[in-house]
């Protein structure tokens, strides 16, 4: 079964602080894995795109890292800010002709000052 | 920047009635998507619609769905008899062809009564 799973669930961390998500899939055909970052209320903002080659890609102070062998990925922040507050969705979409995506359920992080 | 906007940002409907919800997509994407996100759970991917037709839909998308593009410009998804169970944020989304990266609107709650 095709399916995205997170860790943790939730994290709390002070301003300036670096961490570090999680993102496990078993999905097939694999196309491509992006994370997403989704305050409360509003629609997902793409983060980053991996495709099966790359292995670490950054946006500013985001970066990801994806291992297409153990199928695990991971989305680092580095020096936090208040406004990092949200949930990180890591999202993996199949290799079909429709593009369709299985959502992982998100991490949710607090940055606190 | 361009953006996919999603009208209405609310709805409350009564138990059994239809309700159309609508998206203006990116100008210049031909990918389209709808997806789910009940209270508190993860979004979920509804159908993909492509050069006028449905490319791939999930098992939540049965006949009660149905997503339609009137015009140039605007992309629909009709709830033909609507269930307590329906209630959720709906996402729009677009993307060009190669669908990397898929925009998405700020949604539309909607509250089935």
């Amino acid at each position: 079964k095709n399916q995205v799973e997170q860790s943790p669930q939730s994290l709390i961390i002070l301003e300036g602080k670096n961490c570090t998500l999680q993102c496990n899939y078993t999905v097939s055909p694999f196309s491509n894995l992006r994370w997403y970052k989704q305050d409360t209320g509003r629609g997902p903002v793409s983060l980053t795109i991996m495709t099966f080659s790359e292995n670490t890609k950054s946006n500013g102070r985001y970066t990801a890292t994806l291992d297409a062998d153990t199928k695990q990925s991971s989305l680092h922040i580095t020096a936090s800010q208040l406004s990092d507050s949200a949930s990180y969705i890591c999202v993996v979409r199949l290799n079909t002709g429709g593009f369709k995506t299985i959502f992982g359920a998100g991490t949710r992080l607090f940055v606190k000052a | 920047e361009p953006e996919v906007t999603q009208t209405p940002s609310h709805q409350v409907t009564q138990m059994g009635q239809e309700v159309i919800l609508r998206c203006v997509p990116i100008s210049n994407h031909l990918y389209f998507y709808w997806y789910r996100q009940i209270l508190g759970q993860k979004v979920e991917f509804l159908v993909s619609f492509y050069n006028n037709e449905i490319s791939e839909k999930s098992e939540i998308f049965d006949d009660q769905f149905s997503v339609e593009r009137p015009d140039g410009s605007n992309f629909t998804l009709k709830i033909r008899s609507t269930k307590l169970e329906d209630s959720a944020m709906y996402f729009c989304a677009s993307s060009d062809a190669s669908g990397n990266t898929i925009y998405f609107g700020e949604g539309s709650w909607l509250t089935v009564v």
